[in-house]
């Protein structure tokens, strides 16, 4: 069974601070893994999809790792801005089907301090 | 503007009543899923239909239902039969159902039970 872990569960850094977001997954089978924002009470927005063929993947300030066979992605974040303050999830496609049925972390809730 | 809507913002149900949570899509998309998610936890699926009048159960359906009859549209019925209906509800919708599909989020509908 398919697991996603993030840490830490929350995080608290000064402006301007670089920071990274960890993401691990059980079981390497997977398709590809998906970063989402998430602001309080809102729904989701997708930041960075890696397919599993891809080691890495850039937007902006926001650069997202994949490695498959450690099961693990990494989100790093530059020059943090207080904008930043979010809950910040990953999830993971899996790897039978072909039903696009996501596998969530319990996310990592980030406040940037101006 | 195309997207994704969820009514009410906020729901409020007696124990022993069903409610339903809408969600429509003008994104022409011919996914869609419900996901419920619980403070400090991912989301979890609920229910998912790849097409129109074709649904199938998430990993946490036992209390819920959905209908698909127009493909804008994806309602869920959150029965008296689930037991801890308090929670967080998304709908999400994509392209196709494939694994290669990024999903699109609603902004939420919060229940509360009473």
């Amino acid at each position: 069974k398919q697991e996603v872990t993030q840490i830490p569960a929350a995080l608290s850094v000064p402006e301007g601070e670089n920071l990274v977001l960890n993401c691990s997954f059980t079981d390497s089978a997977i398709y590809n893994l998906q970063w989402f924002r998430q602001d309080p009470g809102k729904g989701l927005t997708s930041l960075l999809l890696i397919q599993s063929s891809q080691r890495e993947q850039t937007s902006g300030r926001l650069n997202a790792s994949l490695d498959k066979s450690s099961g693990r992605s990494t989100l790093y974040i530059a020059a943090s801005q207080p904008g930043d303050s979010a809950t910040y999830l990953c999830a993971v496609r899996r790897g039978s089907g072909n039903t696009g049925k996501l596998i969530f972390g319990q996310g990592t809730t980030l406040q940037v301090k101006p | 503007d195309g997207g994704i809507t969820q009514s009410p913002k906020y729901l409020f149900r007696k124990e022993g009543q069903n409610v339903t949570l809408s969600c429509e899509q003008n994104l022409n998309h011919d996914a869609m899923y419900w996901y419920r998610q619980d403070p400090g936890q991912g989301l979890r699926l609920i229910y998912y239909s790849q097409i129109v009048n074709d649904f199938q159960k998430g990993d946490i359906a036992e209390g819920y239902s959905v209908s698909r009859e127009k493909k804008e549209s994806f309602p869920l019925t959150v029965t008296s039969a689930q037991k801890n209906p308090t929670a967080f509800y998304l709908c999400a919708s994509s392209r196709a159902s494939g694994y290669t599909d990024t999903q699109y989020f609603g902004p939420g509908t919060r229940l509360t039970v009473l």
